[in-house]
């Protein structure tokens, strides 16, 4: 599986929009990029993934490169409920496996 | 309600005993994980099964057993052989992948196993 690299925390301002970097400059062409994140003590929850289109769902943004070696991901409206770690992970497509880095750890302050 | 649940919460031990975490689900997904999770650190895979009667070592499988003998249900044995079992152990599910094809893990609560 390919590495990523996240900054391991970030600060957001209530309401604001969050975007959290991940670099994975030696992703392979078979391998989709997955974020989680997780909640103190609380097993990770799925937010969104995609192979090299931008991707969108209700609860997020995921913004690759064309190259494909770095992502985005987009809170539009962080809210206090949205601090946690989350985790960008690449894996292949046939693959069910995941290896979750050290992540980063989002507060979002009033 | 479909989901993943993980018995019990909280689960303390003395050292030197074989300890059986429970983990099941009703999604009708394939493949289970299991995860150890350190304070400050990210999830490692320990074991993981893609189809029943079947499993696969992960990382850092050395002292733990596990068995897949029904669909649902994919229990995970932390022996004393483990040297540092105290750990918050998670369970996953997922849709089996296949060409073309990427599916998300679905997590458990967890347990926390605190062994002295």
């Amino acid at each position: 599986d390919a590495k990523t690299t996240q900054p391991p925390s970030m600060d957001c301002a209530e309401g604001r929009a969050a975007n959290l970097p991940c670099n994975h400059s030696t992703i392979s062409g078979n391998e989709y990029v997955y974020w989680y994140r997780q909640i103190h003590s609380q097993g990770p929850q799925y937010i969104i993934h995609g192979l090299k289109n931008n991707e969108t769902n209700e609860m997020a943004s995921l913004i690759i490169t064309e190259d494909r070696k770095s992502s985005t991901l987009i809170l539009p409206h962080a809210t206090l409920r949205d601090t946690a770690v989350y985790y960008c992970i690449v894996r292949p497509y046939n693959n069910n496996d995941m290896r979750f880095g050290a992540g980063t750890r989002l507060t979002v302050k009033p | 309600d479909g989901g993943i649940t993980q018995s019990p919460k909280y689960l303390f031990r003395k050292e030197g005993q074989n300890v059986t975490l429970s983990c099941e689900q009703n999604l009708n997904h394939d493949a289970m994980y299991w995860y150890r999770q350190d304070p400050g650190q990210g999830l490692r895979l320990i074991y993981y099964s893609h189809i029943v009667n079947d499993f696969q070592k992960g990382d850092i499988a050395e002292g733990y057993s596990v068995s897949r003998e029904k669909k649902e249900s994919f229990p995970l044995t932390v022996t004393s052989a483990q040297k540092n079992p105290t750990a918050f152990y998670l369970c996953a599910s997922s849709k089996q992948g296949g060409a073309y094809a990427s599916y998300e893990q679905y997590f458990g609560p967890g347990t926390r196993l605190t062994v002295t």
